[in-house]
C-alpha cells in the first residue's frame, strides 16, 4: 500500500523491558513525526524528523525515549526501561517536508498499541 | 500540552441529522485542521482552513473559523452511520509549518 505503516500493531511488554516501534513513511516524504495518544486524548507530539536528523525532539518525555531515522526513510522509536505510564498508542505520520510557508499535510499510520504490564 | 478544546466531548444523534462540533484554542494560528479517527484506525485529515479564511466546505463537511474568538466549528450534514468516529481539531502555530497542537476530541455516535 501507499500509506504509512507501523509495526507491530500491538505490543505487550513487562515493566522494565526495552521496546522498539517501527514506522514506514510514505515514499518520498522527507518529514516524519512520532506522537503518543492516550485513551480519550488527542495526540501528543514526541519528535519530528526532517530527513535523517531530528529537527525537533522537544516532545520526548525523558531520556528513556529515543528515535532514529538512519537513512531518512524508516524510523524506529525506542523506549528503554518501560514503565506502566508508557502504555498508549504510538502514532507515526509523514509529510512532504516542504520548506517555508507551505503547510505540510501529515498522513498518519494506524498506530502501535503499547501495553506495559 | 494541548491547546484545543473540543466541545462537546461526546455527541449522539440520529442518522440523517446534522452534527456540530466546536473547537477553541488559545494562541495565534496559521491554520486549523479537523481530523477523524475511527476505532482502531489512524487519523484521517478532513479539512484545513487557513487563518485568513472564514468558511470552507468539503462534501458534507462545513468548517468555520472565527479568529477573534479563537474558535472553529465542524458541521457534518445528513449524518451517516459511517460518520461514527472521534473528531479532533489541530492548530498550526504561526511560527511553524509542521507543528500541530491537538485537542482532546469529540466522540460522535450516529444511531441508525
Amino acid at each position: 500500500g501507499a500509506g504509512v505503516s507501523q509495526t507491530p500493531s500491538n505490543k505487550v511488554t513487562e515493566k522494565g523491558k526495552y521496546v522498539e516501534l517501527r514506522c514506514d513513511p510514505i515514499s518520498g516524504h522527507t518529514a516524519l513525526y512520532w506522537y503518543r495518544q492516550s485513551l480519550g486524548q488527542g495526540p501528543e507530539f514526541l519528535i519530528y524528523f526532517q530527513g535523517t536528523g531530528a529537527a525537533d525532539d522537544s516532545g520526548l518525555p525523558n531520556d528513556r525515549f529515543f528515535a532514529v531515522r538512519p537513512e531518512g526513510s524508516v524510523s524506529t522509536l525506542k523506549i528503554q526501561r518501560t514503565e506502566r505510564g508508557d502504555s498508549a498508542v504510538y502514532l507515526c505520520a509523514s509529510s512532504l517536508g516542504l520548506a517555508g510557508d507551505s503547510y505540510n499535510e501529515q498522513f498518519f499510520g494506524p498506530g502501535t498499541r503499547l501495553t506495559v504490564l | 500540552s494541548q491547546q484545543g478544546e473540543e466541545d462537546p466531548q461526546a455527541l449522539s444523534i440520529q442518522e440523517g441529522e446534522n452534527a456540530t462540533m466546536n473547537c477553541s484554542y488559545k494562541t495565534s494560528i496559521n491554520n486549523l485542521q479537523w481530523y477523524r479517527q475511527n476505532s482502531g484506525r489512524g487519523l484521517v485529515h478532513l479539512i484545513l482552513i487557513r487563518s485568513n479564511e472564514r468558511e470552507k466546505h468539503s462534501g458534507r463537511l462545513r468548517v468555520t473559523l472565527d479568529t477573534s474568538k479563537k474558535s472553529s466549528s465542524l458541521l457534518i450534514t445528513a449524518s451517516r452511520a459511517a460518520d461514527t468516529a472521534s473528531y479532533f481539531c489541530a492548530t498550526g502555530p504561526m511560527d511553524s509549518n509542521y507543528q500541530l497542537i491537538w485537542g482532546a476530541g469529540t466522540k460522535l455516535i450516529i444511531k441508525p
